[in-house]
């Protein structure tokens, strides 16, 4: 069954230190993959996506994320962090030829001013 | 409105009662999707309507579990004979349109068996 493991489960950066959230995923085949972010009090929300071409995809708010195929890893960045950030993040894995979605258990960020 | 809402946002119910949760997703999107999201854990789908086609009910953990999709809109999940590990956030989220496979997400609603 296909699954995503999201290794680090709480974070907590000082503002201005460089972020890399790790999400790796088994699925041998094409995959589309997607990081989410949920603020606090908010709804889930898209922060970036990768369906083909380019692997390194930039997403909204600075962040970033690099598909490597070989690893089977869709890791999230950002080069400087800011107090904003603090929020769950969440690494999904859709397979293109069906409708599903699966989600990693999320990494809880804090970022401390 | 401009995005998926859910109701009620709080839910707590006693063991045993039924419950019905409420999605109604983006006007025009085809695909709609519950998710349950238990502490420390990550998304776990429930179910999937899309358009006008069969259900895909395989991520119902037990037949407690129902979900109806009214003219092609607006959803309810049921849940029958409530029990404690029920108790999750259950979320909705649609999608469709030239972004088909962006899931736009609602708030979730909190339910709390006792």
């Amino acid at each position: 069954a296909q699954s995503v493991s999201q290794h680090n489960h709480h974070v907590i950066l000082s503002e201005a230190a460089s972020l890399e959230l790790g999400c790796n995923y088994s699925y041998g085949g094409t995959v589309n993959l997607f990081w989410y972010v949920q603020y606090p009090g908010q709804h889930l929300q898209l922060l970036l996506k990768y369906f083909s071409g380019d692997p390194l995809v930039k997403g909204i708010k600075g962040f970033e994320a690099e598909f490597i195929k070989s690893k089977f890893s869709f890791n999230l960045r950002k080069p400087s962090v800011q107090w904003s950030d603090t929020a769950e993040y969440f690494c999904a894995v859709r397979d293109p030829g069906t409708y599903k979605y699966i989600f990693g258990t999320g990494t809880r960020l804090k970022v401390l001013a | 409105g401009a995005g998926v809402s859910q109701s009620p946002s709080n839910k707590v119910t006693e063991k045993g009662k039924d419950v019905e949760l409420r999605c109604d997703p983006i006007s025009g999107h085809t695909a709609l999707y519950w998710y349950r999201q238990s502490l420390g854990q990550g998304l776990e789908f429930l179910i999937y309507f899309q358009g006008n086609s069969a259900p895909d009910k395989s991520g119902l953990p037990s037949d407690r579990f129902s979900a109806e999709r009214t003219g092609g809109s607006v959803s309810t999940l049921t849940i029958q004979r409530t029990q404690q590990e029920d108790s999750a956030v259950y979320l909705c989220a649609s999608s469709g349109g030239l972004r088909l496979y962006e899931q736009y997400f609602g708030p979730g609603t909190r339910l709390t068996v006792t």
